[in-house]
Formats: structure tokens, sequence, C-alpha cells
């Protein structure tokens, strides 16, 4: 089972500072991806990525930036935290072409 | 782009009943379609995939239907049992190559009472 692990778990972030969430992978999978859930909206796309280096975006990329240093790791980053970016987000990766997604345990972030 | 549409968005059922949860997408291009689980606090777990060459698909306890022609994928829970108690989501890729964007259907969430 392909490992993904996100920290952290909880956070709270006052309105206007920076947020960075991060996402490891164990797998060696090529593609990561970035999703936020909310009640009503189900998963949305916000970020994702092909390899170290890469980094594309998604269908609700305004307000985030993505990082991927190295295959394991891929970070989402808030430079400005507004509260409509309070959200459950879900960092998930996948091996290229087998169109499956394993996905990390979410962290919750509240922006006050 | 692909919209999926999802339904219904609550669904109660007694245990031993059946459960089905219906998604509806608009690109005809989509290839591959998935099912996922989520138990309360916890992360989304694939139940299936399938892809565009099969109809029917079997798993433990559940059957899911793809109708390419009218573009409907449904989840069919049989005989429910507690632990079916979850959120469920669908997802659709396009046949479109690169890296594997999924727009998923915005949730079902299926509470099995005793």
């Amino acid at each position: 089972e392909a490992a993904v692990t996100q920290s952290p778990r909880n956070k709270v972030a006052v309105t206007g500072g920076k947020v960075t969430l991060s996402c490891n992978q164990t797998n060696n999978h090529n593609n990561m991806y970035w999703y936020r859930q909310d009640t009503g909206h189900g998963l949305r796309l916000i970020h994702y990525s092909y390899g170290a280096g890469s980094t594309e975006k998604g269908d609700i990329p305004d307000g985030y930036k993505a990082s991927r240093p190295s295959q394991e790791n891929f970070s989402l980053i808030l430079e400005l935290a507004t509260p409509s970016q309070t959200s459950v987000y879900f960092c998930a990766s996948g091996p290229w072409g087998q169109n499956t997604l394993y996905f990390g345990a979410g962290t919750r972030l509240s922006v006050l | 782009g692909e919209q999926v549409e999802q339904r219904p968005p609550h669904l109660s059922v007694r245990e031993g009943d059946s459960a089905v949860i219906t998604c509806t997408y608009t690109d005809p291009n989509s290839y591959y379609f998935f099912w996922y689980k989520q138990e309360p606090g916890a992360s989304l777990q694939l139940l299936m995939k399938v892809f565009s060459s099969t109809e029917i698909n079997e798993g433990q306890g559940f059957t899911v239907l793809l109708n390419k022609k009218d573009k409907r994928l449904s989840l069919n829970l049989t005989a429910a049992h507690p632990g079916d108690s979850a959120a469920y989501f669908c997802a659709v890729r396009l046949n479109t190559g690169g890296a594997d964007r999924l727009t998923f259907g915005k949730g079902t969430q299926l509470i099995i009472q005793p």
C-alpha cells in the first residue's frame, strides 16, 4: 500500500499569514496532487505535479502555490492565508499511467 | 470541462437493505471511473476503479455499473451493514494522457440504520 504522509494534521493560522502544508510519499510515484475538501463541493484539485521540479495548476489554483523539490515531497503554500481557505486539504500520489491515487490522511486548516 | 453530478447527497437505509448511489458525467471522452470511500475523520480509500470497456464490476458486497450511453455510473451496495456507513465519492478521468486528473462528485453521506 502506498504511503502518503501529510504534516501538520491540524493547523490554525491567522489571516494574512503564510502557511505551508507538506506532503511526503515513499513509493516513488511520479504524480502528486493537492485537493481541498469542503462540504457541498467534494474534492477540488488545486495543484499537481508530474515529478521533481514540476508544478501545474489544477481547477482552483488562485491563492495557492506549490513546490515539488524532490520526487518524495510536494508542498502547498498559502502566502497570504484568508478565512475562505479554511478547509481540509488532501495530498495524493500516483504512479504514472496507472490511474490510481493514494491519499494522505488530510490536514485540517482553520484560518481565523 | 468535465462535470460530475452525484446523487443523492444523503442516504439512509436499514441494515440488510440495498443502497444505490449514482453519478452522471458530461464528457464522452471520460474513460476511467472510480469509487472512493471515506470513513469519518479518515482519508479516501479506493473501492474500485472501472475502465470504460467493462460495464459491470463486482466487489465484496457491492456492484459498480457503467452505462456509457447515458453517461451514468452507479454504486450498488447489497445487504448494507454498519461498516458501510461512510461518505462515498465517484471520480472520473478523461482519456487524454498526462497526469491522472480526476474530477470528483460532491459525495454521498450514507448512514446504515440498525
